[in-house]
Order: structure tokens, then sequence, then C-alpha cells
């Protein structure tokens, strides 16, 4: 059975804090991603990674950066926490071309 | 860029009555899937529609591909309290090599008591 696990689930952190969220996949897939979903704006990608040490910037990189040192590992960083980066935030992991994306449970992240 | 329209943004339906949700694409697609979200959950793939005009059912869930492939749909027949949640369409750019998907914006559908 497939899984992309997110290491944490609900997440509180203060303005200016360093944030990390953590994915892990375990079907040895080379493509990863990073998005986040606000009501009413659907799946937005923030990053996503082809391979390891590879990344690419989604539609909202700005305020995040990412870290892919594994193949199974994919970390999302929010350098210095915003109230507008309140949000779910969902890793997916992704074998290529006419193959299903696998989401993970999701961080629900609030920064106060 | 790129845009893959989804609507309704929500839709209210009494138990048994039906669903449809739809997506159009500024752009042809090499193909689209079609993902469903619970309350609280992640998405989960439900199908992939690569040729142009491909109907597919899954029991009461019929899913199509226009012919131009800009557009699908997902009609659920009889909706059950089981079919609750945000569908979301996933469209991919013919000759893309960035390995993206175009995301629609998604259909809450919610089931009136």
């Amino acid at each position: 059975d497939v899984k992309v696990t997110q290491s944490s689930r609900y997440l509180v952190k203060r303005t200016g804090e360093k944030v990390f969220l953590e994915c892990v996949q375990d079907m040895d897939h080379e493509n990863m991603f990073w998005y986040r979903q606000d009501p009413g704006l659907g799946l937005r990608l923030i990053y996503f990674s082809y391979d390891v040490k590879m990344k690419e910037k989604g539609d909202i990189p700005e305020g995040y950066s990412v870290s892919r040192e594994k193949k199974e590992r994919f970390s999302l960083i929010l350098e210095s926490a915003s109230t507008n980066q309140t949000s779910m935030y969902l890793c997916a992991s992704w074998s290529g071309l006419g193959n299903t994306i696998y989401f993970g449970e999701g961080s629900w992240l609030t920064v106060v | 860029g790129q845009q893959v329209m989804q609507i309704p943004q929500y839709q209210h339906v009494q138990e048994g009555e039906d669903f449809t949700t739809y997506c159009n694409s500024s752009t042809t697609l090499s193909n689209i899937q079609w993902y469903k979200q619970r309350p609280g959950g992640h998405p989960v793939f439900l199908i992939q529609l690569v040729k142009s005009g491909e109907v597919k059912k899954q029991k009461r869930l019929t899913f199509q591909f226009g012919e131009a492939k800009k557009n699908s749909s997902l009609h659920i027949t009889a909706t059950q309290t089981t079919d609750v949640g945000t569908y979301f369409c996933a469209g991919r750019p013919p000759m893309d090599s960035n390995y993206q998907l175009i995301w629609g914006a998604g259909t809450k559908l919610i089931i009136k008591p």
C-alpha cells in the first residue's frame, strides 16, 4: 500500500518563526510536490522536485524554500512564518506521466 | 497562463438527487484526472481520462472528456451521504515538460439534511 507521510498534522507557530514541514514517501518516486490548499482557491503548487537535490518553483514559491537531500524525503521550509501562510499544506508523490499522484494526510499550519 | 476553471464552487443537493461538476481548460489537455477529498482528508485519485470523447463509469459516477480535450465533467447519480466532499479536476497540458498538473479550484458537494 502506497504511503506519503507528513510529519505534523497540526502546528501552531508564531510570526517570524522558522517552520519545517517534513514529507516522506515509501514508493521510490522521483517526483515530489508541496501544495497549499485554501478555501475557494483549490490546490496551489508551491515547489516540486523531480530528483534528489533538484527543485523547481511552482505557482506561489514566495516565502518558502524546499530541501530534497534524499529521494524519499521532501521538506518545506518557511524561513519566517507570516499570518498569511496559515493554511493546509499537502505533500504529494508521483512516479511519472500517466500515473496517479498520491497525497499525504495534510498539515494544518496556523501562524499567530 | 494556463488555467482550469471548475464550476460550481459549491453544490447543495438533497440525498438522492444528481450532482455534476464541470472543468474547462484554456488550452487542450493531454489528459485529465479527477480526485475526491473528504472533509478533513486529502485528495484521493478517482480516475484518469486520456482520449477525446472518452466516457468512463464507476458505479454511480460518470466521467467525460470532451471531444476537443478542453473540458470534462463528473456526474454522480442519486447522491448518497458518502459522496460528500470536494471534487477536483487536474489537467495536464500536452508537451508539458515540467510535470505540473493544473488544478481546478474544486466543487464542494453538500448533502442537505
